[in-house]
């Protein structure tokens, strides 16, 4: 149980794209979706929390007209990366948490897309 | 300040070398402690929470234990297919916070 998936798991696209990440839970109901970055050899960097059918809470210094956030159901959140730059290049990760067995606590990890821009 | 530190930052084992992972935080209001292991270019996996001092969790190679201050990841004869980097994070309130990991790596 607590699967996580993520699509697509990599992407390549063109300077001034727009690219769009999708994560769904796919057999519990995420009430909180988290979008992390990752860059080579460093630990997870927390970009938003995004709680389903309200606006995502960025974390200071990142984006919001550029990272998209929208969570509109409770197993699909959305990621969109907005006029995508060289320096957008990372791997995002997304996370869930809801009801899985006895715990609301935990989060549980997609598999990643990596993100290279041209 | 809520913090959490993870030790060391690398640890190469010879298989069979049992060993341990350290996780210290300063947070106040612990909810839960959570480990994960990540493979490179993967998400982390899920492999524990723990939720109050005393506590004990097992699979397979790997015991994690949570004292008031820290939890330990005890890796028991490792394998070569133990090696990855095993994160801990805590979470206080709603808020998570996350260790920068230990990269483990188990030679043959």
């Amino acid at each position: 149980g607590a699967v996580v998936s993520q699509h697509p798991s990599w992407v390549i696209c063109k300077s001034g794209t727009s690219v769009k990440i999708e994560c769904r839970s796919l057999d519990f109901q995420a009430t909180t979706m988290f979008w992390y970055r990752q860059f080579p050899k460093q630990s997870l960097m927390l970009m938003a929390t995004s709680n389903e059918g309200s606006k995502a809470t960025y974390e200071q210094g990142v984006e919001k007209d550029k990272f998209l956030i929208n969570h509109a159901s409770l197993t699909l959140s959305t990621l969109t990366v907005t006029s995508a730059h060289p320096e957008d290049s990372s791997f995002y990760i997304c996370s869930a948490r809801g009801q899985t067995g006895s715990s609301t606590d935990t989060q549980y990890f997609g598999p990643g897309t990596r993100l290279t821009v041209l | 300040e809520d913090q959490v530190t993870q030790s060391p930052e690398a640890l190469r084992l010879q298989e069979g070398e049992s060993s341990s992972l350290n996780c210290s935080y300063t947070v106040s209001g612990l909810r839960g402690l959570f480990w994960y292991r990540q493979d490179p270019g993967k998400g982390p996996e899920f492999l524990f929470t723990l939720y109050s001092a005393g506590e004990e969790k097992e699979k397979e190679r790997l015991k994690a234990t949570l004292t008031k201050k820290e939890s330990f990841l005890h890796i028991t004869a490792p394998k070569p297919e133990d090696s990855a980097t095993y994160l801990c994070a805590v979470l206080t309130g709603n808020q998570f916070y996350f260790g920068t990991g230990t990269s483990l790596t188990v030679i043959p």
